[in-house]
């Protein structure tokens, strides 16, 4: 079965630093490419950030793009965001996705996301 | 930059058919997904690469692409169909990945 399980959510102040993690189970992780959606409270999905499986690859929407930054460790069949220069607008639940295998493609399976709350 | 545009509200009654409209320029001659929301979970997907259903979705779930729309289509709907859906593509030109806006599926 498909697993995956973010954690490292929390309470941040502006400016600062947070890592989520996604933890993978139940398929080969280093044959995916991998994305981060965040869903602001009340507001639709926003993709965040896509890495390729051998992590050679990495996209960015414009508004994270030089302070966020998703790795990946395929030995640990694990997921990362290093999120940086935290703003109150990066509040948001933070899910991560499987993608295809070939492309980026569809996100056929989903975290349950961890929220992250970025405020005085 | 591209834009996806969906009907912000969509509603019908029980055991009726549920059009979605996502709406881009040459949206056509992209790939579209659709995601099934509903409250307090994470997103499902229920149409792949235009047309395809994952094992579980029921064959009420469709979808088509063409020109400026893509389109899901629910039939028969049932009242745990009401949730929110969201199309997406993935957009070559920027290297972005995206969604549309949401519509919330009311079923009366």
């Amino acid at each position: 079965e498909v697993q995956l399980v973010e954690s490292g959510g929390g309470l941040v102040q502006p400016g600062g630093s947070l890592r989520l993690s996604c933890a993978a189970s139940g398929f080969t992780f280093s044959s995916y490419w991998m994305t981060w959606v965040r869903q602001a409270p009340g507001k639709g999905l926003e993709w965040a950030a896509n890495i390729k499986q051998d992590g050679s690859e990495t996209y960015y929407v414009d508004s994270v793009k030089g302070r966020f930054t998703i790795s990946r460790d395929n030995a640990k069949n694990s997921l990362y965001l290093q999120m940086n220069s935290l703003r109150a607008e990066d509040t948001a639940v933070y899910y991560c996705a499987r993608g295809g295998s070939i492309e980026v493609a569809s996100l056929d399976y989903w975290g349950q996301g961890t929220l992250v709350t970025v405020s005085a | 930059s591209y834009v996806l545009t969906q009907p912000p509200s969509v509603s019908v009654a029980p055991g009726k058919t549920a059009t979605i409209t996502c709406g881009g320029n040459n949206i056509g001659s992209k790939s579209v997904h659709w995601y099934q929301q509903k409250p307090g979970q994470a997103p499902v997907l229920v149409i792949y690469y235009d047309t395809d259903r994952p094992s579980g979705i029921p064959e009420r779930f469709s979808g088509s692409n063409s020109g400026n729309t893509a389109t899901l289509t629910i039939s028969r709907v049932e009242a745990g169909d009401e949730a929110d859906y969201y199309c997406q593509v993935w957009d070559t030109t920027s290297d972005h990945s995206l969604f549309g806006g949401g519509t919330k599926l009311t079923v009366l």
